[in-house]
C-alpha cells in the first residue's frame, strides 16, 4: 500500500498564498472524492482541515481550501499567517483492501 | 466534547506484542455508525493507518500490517484497543486513536494525544 506523494517542502511569505499538491492514483485519488488534508504542528496530534476534497469542518478558517483534478488532490492555503507553519498530510480512501492511505507529509514554512 | 485517551506500556521488548487501549469519553462508542481507527506516526516520519473497527467489530486493517494487527472493541468499557504482534524498531513510534467522522473514510475528526510505544530490549 504505496503512499500518496506530497511534495517535501513548501514555503511562502505572510499574506500569500501556497498550494500543496497530493498525487495518487485511480485507486485512490482519482476514484473517489474521499480526500481529506491534517495539519500538525510539532509534538501535537493531527488537525482534521478538509474532509471529502472540499469540505471544512466547523471552525477551521476559510483561508484552507481544498480542491482535486484526476489523480491530484490540493490544498491552498491563501491570507498565509506564521501560525500555518506546520506539517501538512493528505488521505484518501483507497480501493485496494484497507481503505485509508496517508501522504508522506509536506513541511510548510513561513517565511 | 468527545475526548479520546490512549494508555498502554511506553516500552515493548523485541518479538512481543504490544497492546494498547484507547477510552473514549464525551459520546458511546456504540452511537450508530461510529468507526474508530488506530494510526502511528514513526519519529521524524510521517502516518501510517494501522486499521480501524465499526463499534459492531468489523474491522479493517493496513495491508502491510494486517497479520500482526488486532483491533477490538469492548462497548461496555467505552473502549477500543490495540495489539501488534512480533515487534521490532520498525514499530517505534507514536501511536494515536481516532474517529472517523463517517464510515471508514479517511476523515478522522477526534484526535487523542498520542502515545509513545518504544521497541527496545
Amino acid at each position: 500500500q504505496s503512499a500518496l506523494t506530497q511534495p517535501a517542502s513548501v514555503s511562502g511569505s505572510p499574506g500569500q498564498s501556497i498550494t500543496i499538491s497530493c498525487t495518487g492514483t485511480s485507486s485512490d485519488i482519482g476514484g473517489y472524492n474521499y480526500v481529506s488534508w491534517y495539519q500538525q504542528h510539532p509534538g501535537k496530534a493531527p488537525k482534521l482541515m478538509i474532509y471529502d476534497v472540499t469540505n471544512r469542518p466547523s471552525g477551521v478558517s476559510n483561508r484552507f481550501s481544498g480542491s482535486k483534478s484526476g489523480n491530484t488532490a490540493s490544498l491552498t492555503i491563501s491570507g498565509l499567517q506564521a501560525e500555518d507553519e506546520a506539517d501538512y498530510y493528505c488521505s484518501s480512501h483507497t480501493s485496494s483492501s484497507g481503505h485509508v492511505v496517508f501522504g508522506g507529509g509536506t513541511k510548510l514554512t513561513v517565511l | 466534547q468527545l475526548q479520546l485517551q490512549e494508555s498502554g506500556p511506553g516500552l515493548v521488548k523485541p518479538s512481543e506484542t504490544l497492546s494498547l487501549t484507547c477510552t473514549v469519553s464525551g459520546d458511546s462508542i456504540s452511537s450508530s455508525g461510529s468507526c474508530w481507527g488506530w494510526i502511528r506516526q514513526p519519529p521524524g516520519k510521517g502516518l501510517e493507518w494501522i486499521g480501524s473497527i465499526y463499534y459492531s467489530g468489523s474491522t479493517y486493517y493496513n495491508p502491510s500490517l494486517k497479520s500482526r494487527v488486532t483491533i477490538s472493541v469492548d462497548t461496555s468499557k467505552n473502549q477500543f484497543s490495540l495489539k501488534l504482534s512480533s515487534v521490532t524498531a520498525a514499530d517505534t513510534a507514536v501511536y494515536y486513536c481516532a474517529r472517523h467522522r463517517w464510515a471508514v473514510r479517511p476523515d478522522f475528526d477526534y484526535w487523542g494525544q498520542g502515545t509513545l510505544v518504544t521497541v527496545s530490549s
